[in-house]
């Protein structure tokens, strides 16, 4: 059972303009989420979070917004650039004590056109 | 600084043989945690450590071992490896438990002939 969803294999954006890609969680003791981005045959790289007690963090031309009540974020990346082509993936976590790590999503691929 | 270090990059073994996996943490970051990224699975948490100790477990076979030294390094280890062990091998750091802004190593491709 996923705990985490991106139900969006893919994303194709026009450079310049918008990307929002979207995730789903149904666990409802994820207190803290954080978006990652990835090449191939690279580890993940941490791009932004969010905790539970916010509704939106921003940072430069990323934001995550969380709407706890439809258990559902989005990394909004504007504008989009050639260098954004990558799999971004959603996490959720847990905080404290027990966590049983990141629950990772399946991933995004976003690719931004020229 | 320094980011996560994992050794080796890529590892060719063959069935039923055991394999080490090494992680070396963000100076001072004490929680290490790995993670399995295969195509049909995803990226799935294997365990954590903090101080030495394993304080959480993903659910993978008991093949799947690992420890954390004094100065956090952590090893992996599969054993009786299976063709379906093929996977990248990511370590993550943090400073604390609590999972928060985890950073990721390039991670190990392990291929099993």
């Amino acid at each position: 059972d996923q705990q985490v969803k991106q139900n969006s294999p893919s994303l194709s954006v026009q450079e310049g303009r918008i990307s929002i890609l979207n995730c789903d969680y149904t666990n409802s003791m994820f207190d803290y989420f954080l978006w990652y981005k990835k090449y191939p045959a690279e580890g993940p790289t941490f791009l932004i979070s969010i905790s539970s007690i916010k509704d939106k963090n921003e940072d430069g031309r990323f934001t995550v917004f969380l709407n706890k009540s439809a258990k559902h974020l989005s990394l909004h990346i504007v504008p989009s650039q050639p260098g954004d082509s990558a799999v971004y993936f959603c996490a959720a976590s847990a905080r404290g004590g027990g966590a049983d790590g990141l629950t990772f999503g399946k991933g995004t691929h976003l690719i931004i056109q020229p | 600084k320094a980011g996560v270090t994992q050794t080796p990059r890529y590892l060719i073994k063959t069935r039923g043989q055991q394999v080490t996996l090494s992680c070396s943490p963000i100076s001072g970051h004490r929680s290490v945690s790995w993670y399995q990224q295969t195509p049909g699975q995803g990226l799935q948490f294997l365990f954590e450590y903090f101080s030495e100790t394993q304080r959480n477990k993903g659910n993978f076979p008991g093949r799947f071992s690992g420890r954390q030294f004094s100065n956090s390094r952590s090893e992996m280890n599969v054993s009786t490896l299976e063709l379906g062990d093929s996977a990248l091998y990511l370590c993550a750091s943090s400073k604390t438990r609590e999972n928060t802004e985890a950073f990721f190593g390039q991670g190990t491709r392990l291929t099993v002939v």
